[in-house]
């Protein structure tokens, strides 16, 4: 079946980087868009930005450009999420998602807690 | 890139129905026919229930339907069930990015 697998939970202090995988299974990894949302503790989702594995063109949203890189290792059918200047507020978790088309998400990962505390 | 507007909660009994609303502007939803509905329990990760304003996928019930009109766009859930208890998301194309509501808390009396 279809499924994204992340990458465990982190810890880090401010003004470090974190890297969270999403391994895909179950269909051609590189035949569509994979997507990264976010949720701090008791809020919504916050859409952060997709990555086309197949060509590694990437588009983010503006609160997050300059600090979140997408990337992608086609071999082992994995996508990666790094942000970067990492503060208290990006405390979170966080998803990966593939996108059918038109920005419709199915199925998501499992979430990858990041917690960002000195 | 302001988020959808949702109320914060919606309540019904078994058995009724409840609708909930998502309202954008013209750059969102009211601009592309990309509205998708997520359901999320709690520690869970987001579920998909309808995608492109009112299309369902596989396996979700046909109790779950979709709409839109001009800016705002609705989920419906009749015959409420105890288990359809949960968060509700909305999610919109804006032609560079997306945008979610800020969520709606389902509670089944």
């Amino acid at each position: 079946q279809v499924q994204l697998v992340q990458s465990g939970a982190e810890v880090k202090k401010p003004g470090a980087s974190v890297k969270v995988s999403c391994k895909a299974s179950g269909y051609t990894f590189t035949s569509y868009d994979i997507n990264w949302v976010r949720q701090a503790t008791g809020q919504g989702l916050e859409w952060m930005g997709w990555m086309n594995p197949n060509s590694g063109n990437t588009g983010y949203a503006q609160k997050f450009q300059g600090r979140v890189t997408m990337t992608r290792n086609t071999s082992i059918s994995t996508a990666y999420m790094e942000l970067s200047s990492l503060r208290s507020e990006d405390t979170a978790v966080y998803y990966c998602a593939r996108d059918q088309d038109t920005m419709t998400f199915d199925p998501w990962g499992q979430g990858t807690l990041v917690t960002v505390s000195s | 890139q302001s988020a959808l507007t949702q109320p914060r909660s919606v309540s019904g009994s078994p058995g009724q129905s409840v609708t909930i609303s998502c309202t954008g502007t013209s750059s969102d939803v009211g601009g592309y026919n990309y509205v998708s509905w997520y359901q999320q329990h709690p520690g869970k990760a987001p579920k998909l229930m309808i995608y492109d304003v009112s299309k369902r996928p596989s396996g979700v019930p046909d109790r779950f339907s979709g709409s839109k009109s001009g800016n705002t766009a609705s989920l419906t859930i009749s015959g409420l069930q105890a288990e359809d208890e949960a968060d509700y998301y909305c999610c919109s194309y804006a032609g560079s990015w997306v945008v979610f509501g800020g969520g709606t808390k389902l509670t089944v009396l």
